[in-house]
């Protein structure tokens, strides 16, 4: 079955840009997401990108997809404290696979 | 605000107890999910629903039931509660085929602890 990968943790100061990456196995992955967990609460999903695109743009995020290296990335711009969360990526062929999460730390 | 409701967000059980978790969507979607939630372990999924009265087999499903009785509602049944089914645990709907793939609605997650 598909493999999805994340990095567990990440720590950036407030201000800077936040990179979060996923790679996965199923080159048919048609659908792509990223999720967001806050403390003591469930998913949220913040964005998606189709496999037939190579860059996603909204507002402070931006998802890139490379798709001959099965490598996504979450790039947040100008990071906030309120950032910080467990992100997770997720991709879709016949079904939806997660990944372990990422868990962001914003220090002020 | 469309949601999908857990019943409870803390549960504390004693081993070899039947334990119900319940999850109501309010946005009319088919398809249903139950996942546990551990750390460095991602989401893994239980069972999952796409239809009244249908079901099928997550990837864990050992030590699991669901029942969907009606569209709204998607239960999750532990028949004999064991410490290894301390987690979390997230209930998730979306839309059916091509639709379903703009990604689900997640409840806000029961944490049950199994003593």
């Amino acid at each position: 079955g598909e493999d999805v990968e994340q990095s567990l943790f990440l720590s950036v100061r407030e201000g800077d840009s936040s990179v979060i990456n996923c790679t996965y196995t199923d080159s048919s992955s048609t659908y792509l997401y990223w999720y967001k967990q806050e403390p003591g609460a469930g998913l949220q999903l913040l964005t998606y990108i189709f496999s037939n695109m190579d860059m996603k743009q909204d507002q402070r995020l931006t998802v890139l997809l490379n798709k001959k290296d099965k490598h996504l990335s979450l790039r947040i711009a100008d990071t906030q404290t309120g950032d910080s969360a467990i992100y997770f990526c997720a991709v879709r062929d016949q079904k939806v696979t997660f990944g372990t999460g990422t868990k962001l730390q914003v220090i002020p | 605000d469309v949601k999908v409701t857990q019943s409870s967000r803390y549960l504390v059980k004693r081993t070899g107890e039947k334990v119900f978790l319940e999850c109501v969507q309010d946005m009319d979607h088919e398809n249903m999910f139950w996942y546990r939630q551990d750390p460095g372990l991602g989401l893994r999924l239980i069972y999952f629903s796409y239809d009244v009265k249908m079901k099928e087999k997550g990837d864990i499903p050992e030590g699991y039931s669901v029942s969907r009785e009606k569209k709204e509602r998607f239960s999750l049944i532990l028949e004999s509660a064991s410490t290894n089914q301390t987690s979390m645990y997230l209930c998730a709907s979306s839309l059916e085929g091509e639709q379903g793939a703009y990604g689900y609605t997640f409840g806000s997650g029961t944490r049950l602890t199994v003593v």
